[in-house]
């Protein structure tokens, strides 16, 4: 399968506390994105990392991607309660033009 | 940003009916759509890539003669589930890209379709 997996499966934080996300996956790729997802709703872009990229920062998110372990994580610093979303990884393959193939997500709970 | 719609946001059919699901790109045009599958709290699933002007490439396992993908138009990818079953419920997602630009960083996601199949 070329669908990534996330770690943890769910987290629950409280407002105020950092929030980490692990996405691995399985083939080379082009460019890791990030998204979240409201419950029953569309997705949002949150951030995309290219292959030659390490570490990119968008506001209080910061994405490191690490290609030699074929892994990638998402911080998100001094979480809020509308931080709670599912968060999920996103693959751009090297050899399958533009397909994007989801990580199994993250379920993101920020306790007020 | 570029808006991709869906219509209808939610279907609930019978058993054995077709659907018919659209996604348009409202303010570009779109070479390029793709049509994932949600089931609940599990990740999306690319079912199929929608090219303007010629046959769809559906991912393994997933049956093109089930679901038909219609890309007639640079701003309109139709996906119809025929003879649904309840099996077939789900949330329904595409997304839609430029016709040029780098790979895989201009993907714009529509809001999705739920359907229920009785």
């Amino acid at each position: 399968s070329q669908q990534g997996e996330e770690d943890p499966q769910a987290l629950s934080i409280q407002e105020g506390e950092n929030a980490t996300m692990n996405c691995s996956y399985k083939t080379s790729i082009n460019n890791l994105q990030w998204y979240r997802q409201n419950s029953g709703r569309g997705l949002v872009h949150l951030i995309l990392i290219r292959s030659n990229e390490r570490e990119k920062h968008s506001g209080r998110l910061r994405v490191t991607l690490d290609t030699s372990k074929k892994s990638s994580s998402l911080l998100i610093t001094a979480s809020r309660a509308a931080d709670t979303a599912s968060y999920f990884c996103a693959t751009g393959l090297t050899n399958t033009g533009n397909q994007f193939y989801f990580g199994t997500g993250t379920s993101l709970t920020v306790i007020p | 940003g570029a808006v991709v719609s869906q219509h209808p946001s939610w279907v609930i059919c019978k058993s054995g009916t077709s659907v018919k699901i659209e996604c348009r790109s409202l303010d570009f045009q779109a070479t390029t759509m793709f049509w994932y599958r949600q089931f609940p709290k599990q990740s999306l699933m690319l079912m199929a890539t929608s090219n303007e002007g010629s046959k769809a490439t559906y991912e393994q396992g997933v049956e093109k003669d089930k679901f038909l993908i219609n890309h007639a138009s640079l701003t309109l990818s139709t996906l119809t589930v025929t003879s649904a079953h309840p099996e077939d419920s789900s949330f329904y997602i595409c997304s839609a890209r430029f016709p040029s630009g780098m790979v895989g960083n201009e993907q714009f996601f529509g809001p999705g379709t739920r359907l229920t199949v009785l």
